[in-house]
């Protein structure tokens, strides 16, 4: 069963609006959680490290101020997609890694999130 | 974090083992490999993971071979549910950041 649970799995708005996306860890803690972006036909890109507690670490290129990431508890992170705009439309995936065990244990993903600003 | 190299697409057929090489020149001591599969509007889903040698489980199997410079992983008897995209990542064991590179889109036809 799904041990990361994402939601909405699909928004449509205007452009302009901002959009929160949740990811959830069911039944484990996740002071980590990854957030990343695909596009049609391509790989994943990975946008930010979610560190519960603390700012998210952010990759060269991603704007911090365009898509906000809060981790307020250790089952729970956000992202918002702030003054979204057509060029914001994508699928968005988050991430956690179940701790226990080996280090680099597998991650579990979301199902990901279907964006469409129009 | 190591660079890895797959082709862009393999065609198969049903009943058909499928073999998915995955080149990573420049592992580190301490990397694992990981292989993933995507489906279509949906995410990643773990598969496999080693370090040496061959590890095998319900769905697939994972050659290693002694340099580590690359990793096969291998699909037996595929249906057309194997329909996806496979994902070859090498990652260091402290470290939870994944980076994906292209992958390999795999078509199995009837």
């Amino acid at each position: 069963g799904a041990v990361v649970s994402q939601h909405p799995s699909w928004v449509i708005c205007k452009s302009g609006t901002s959009v929160k996306i949740e990811c959830r860890s069911l039944d484990f803690q996740a002071t980590t959680m990854f957030w990343y972006r695909q596009f049609p036909k391509q790989s994943l890109m990975l946008m930010a490290t979610s560190n519960e507690g603390s700012k998210a670490t952010y990759e060269q290129g991603v704007e911090k101020d365009k898509f906000l990431i809060n981790h307020a508890s250790l089952t729970l992170s956000t992202l918002t997609v702030t003054s979204a705009h057509p060029e914001d439309s994508s699928f968005y995936i988050c991430s956690a890694p179940i701790r226990g065990g080996n280090s680099n244990q597998p991650q579990h993903f979301g199902d990901g999130t279907r964006l469409s600003i129009l | 974090l190591a660079k890895t190299t797959q082709p862009i697409s393999m065609d198969s057929y049903e009943g058909q083992e499928v073999n998915i090489t995955c080149s990573h020149n420049n592992i580190a001591t301490n990397d694992y490999i990981t292989w993933y599969q995507q489906f279509p509007s949906q995410g990643p889903r773990f598969i496999i993971q080693g370090y040496k040698t061959k590890v095998t489980n319900e769905v697939a199997s994972l050659f290693i071979p002694a340099d580590r410079k690359s990793s096969t992983l291998s699909l037996p008897r595929v249906s057309l549910s194997d329909t996806a995209v496979y994902y070859c990542l090498v990652a260091p064991s402290n470290t939870d950041k994944l980076i994906f590179g292209t992958g390999t889109r795999l078509q199995v036809f009837p």
